[in-house]
């Protein structure tokens, strides 16, 4: 079951802005990754931060994670019109190693 | 980096044939391998995991006779759709871990797409 819940669904901004997306999850983790997918394409992993960190930063990515709150949130700064496409986060829990997907946010960004 | 494979990247076949999929970790051994299918504007959800050499985990829900996962090696997973149907029309995309860690992170394969008439 999809333990992920992302908001916003959908997301546009200008070319230049931030943009931030947000995830919530339900049970303990080992980690949390983002991974970006544009459309009809596979996965591209973007980050990934362990629960003992809060945040993570890779050129234009910020994430954050409140495992308090049981929630992360992915920034991408200065956005382009390259950064359309929808973005997932993806939890590992601790009873194993495989991923729980969110519901992703679908990204525009116009030129 | 991490590079997986997956054969073929679209398929088209008629309804009651069965489908193999192919996923490979090309320059690495992966200990686990994951299926997912994902249907149109929706998220990934998990099949099943296979370890090498034994017997697929599936998620529940889905069925182990319709979807057969063969993990012959260490860079091989198979997916065959048994007697497919047009609901079973999706794109399936694979994953490979490396290591036994559970900090290291899944690499995906670039997806099938299957059609089914």
């Amino acid at each position: 079951s999809q333990q992920g819940e992302e908001d916003p669904q959908a997301l546009s901004i200008q070319e230049g802005e931030n943009a931030t997306m947000n995830c919530s999850y339900k049970t303990s983790i080992n980690n949390l990754q983002w991974y970006r997918q544009n459309s009809g394409r596979g996965l591209v992993h973007l980050i990934l931060i362990r629960s003992n960190e809060r945040e993570k930063h890779s050129g234009r990515l910020r994430v954050t994670l409140d495992t308090s709150k049981k929630s992360s949130s992915l920034l991408i700064t200065a956005s382009r019109a390259a950064d359309t496409a929808s973005y997932f986060c993806a939890t590992e829990e601790t009873s194993g190693s495989r991923l729980t997907f969110g519901e992703g946010t679908q990204l525009t960004v116009n030129p | 980096g991490a590079v997986v494979s997956q054969h073929p990247s679209w398929v088209i076949c008629k309804s009651g044939t069965s489908v193999k999929i192919e996923c490979r970790s090309l320059d690495f051994q992966a200990t686990t391998m994951f299926w997912y299918r994902q249907f149109p504007k929706q998220s990934l959800m998990l099949m099943a995991t296979s370890n090498e050499g034994s017997k697929a985990t599936y998620e529940q829900g889905v069925e182990k006779d319709k979807f057969l996962i063969n993990h012959a090696s260490l860079t091989l997973s198979t997916l065959t759709v048994t007697s497919a149907h047009p609901e079973d029309s999706s794109f399936y995309i694979c994953s490979a871990k490396r290591g036994f860690l559970s900090y290291n992170e899944q690499f995906f394969g670039p997806g099938t797409r299957l059609t089914v008439l």
